[in-house]
């Protein structure tokens, strides 16, 4: 059964901190890791990576894939309030492209 | 990037009844749809995989004859809940991916439904 986890659950921080959040999996027939964002509604896509070591950056948000170790980080830099959300962590595998999503780290932004 | 649209954005029902979900990607041709199931405070949990003219594969553990998924075309699948319970209650979200790929899945903004 693929798993996909994601740590920690949930984090509080203050605006300006610098986040980190981990996302680990174990899957079979791999092809691409995806991080999402999630308010009220459903998720709107992050990053899309596939390759090991290559960072993907868009503004403050940050990610890198480790196909060996089988984790991905989504960095987040000079935190804001409207950063708060659930951030999901999602492999997709297998020639149906299914999504195995772990269960999201709820991120606080406080002022 | 792509849109997909659902429709209701929410439902309130009596139990019993059934009720239908739609899933339109509207600027591209999905031939693969995905419907999921999340409830309060979880993550997002693939009910089925619906392409384009076949039958629906379901998860382990989902009903097929409750949960039923048409695909009919390839801007359109539908998924109705049948006989619904109040345990049924969840936000279902579909996404679409575009054939040959390349791309992501593209969320639909989900409906909220609920049982009483």
């Amino acid at each position: 059964e693929d798993k996909v986890v994601q740590s920690p659950l949930s984090l509080v921080v203050h605006e300006g901190d610098t986040v980190t959040l981990n996302c680990s999996y174990e899957v079979t027939n791999f092809r691409s890791l995806l991080w999402y964002k999630q308010e009220k509604k459903a998720p709107t896509f992050l990053f899309m990576l596939t390759s090991s070591g290559i960072e993907k950056k868009s503004g403050r948000l940050s990610s890198i894939l480790d196909k060996k170790e089988l984790f991905s980080i989504l960095n987040i830099t000079a935190t804001q309030t409207g950063d708060s959300a659930v951030y999901l962590c999602a492999v997709e595998t297998g020639s149906n492209y299914k999504l195995t999503f772990g269960k999201g780290t709820l991120l606080t932004v406080n002022p | 990037g792509a849109v997909v649209s659902q429709h209701p954005s929410w439902v309130i029902c009596k139990s019993g009844t059934s009720v239908k979900i739609e899933c339109r990607s509207l600027d591209f041709q999905a031939t693969t749809m995905f419907w999921y199931r999340q409830f309060p405070k979880q993550s997002l949990m693939l009910m089925a995989t619906s392409n384009e003219g076949s039958k629906a594969t379901y998860e382990q553990g989902v009903e097929k004859d409750k949960f039923l998924i048409n695909h009919a075309s390839l801007t359109l699948s539908t998924l109705t809940v049948t006989s619904a319970h109040p345990e049924d209650s969840s936000f279902y979200i579909c996404s679409a991916r575009a054939p040959g790929g390349m791309d992501t899945q593209y969320f639909g903004p989900g409906t909220r439904l609920t049982v009483l």
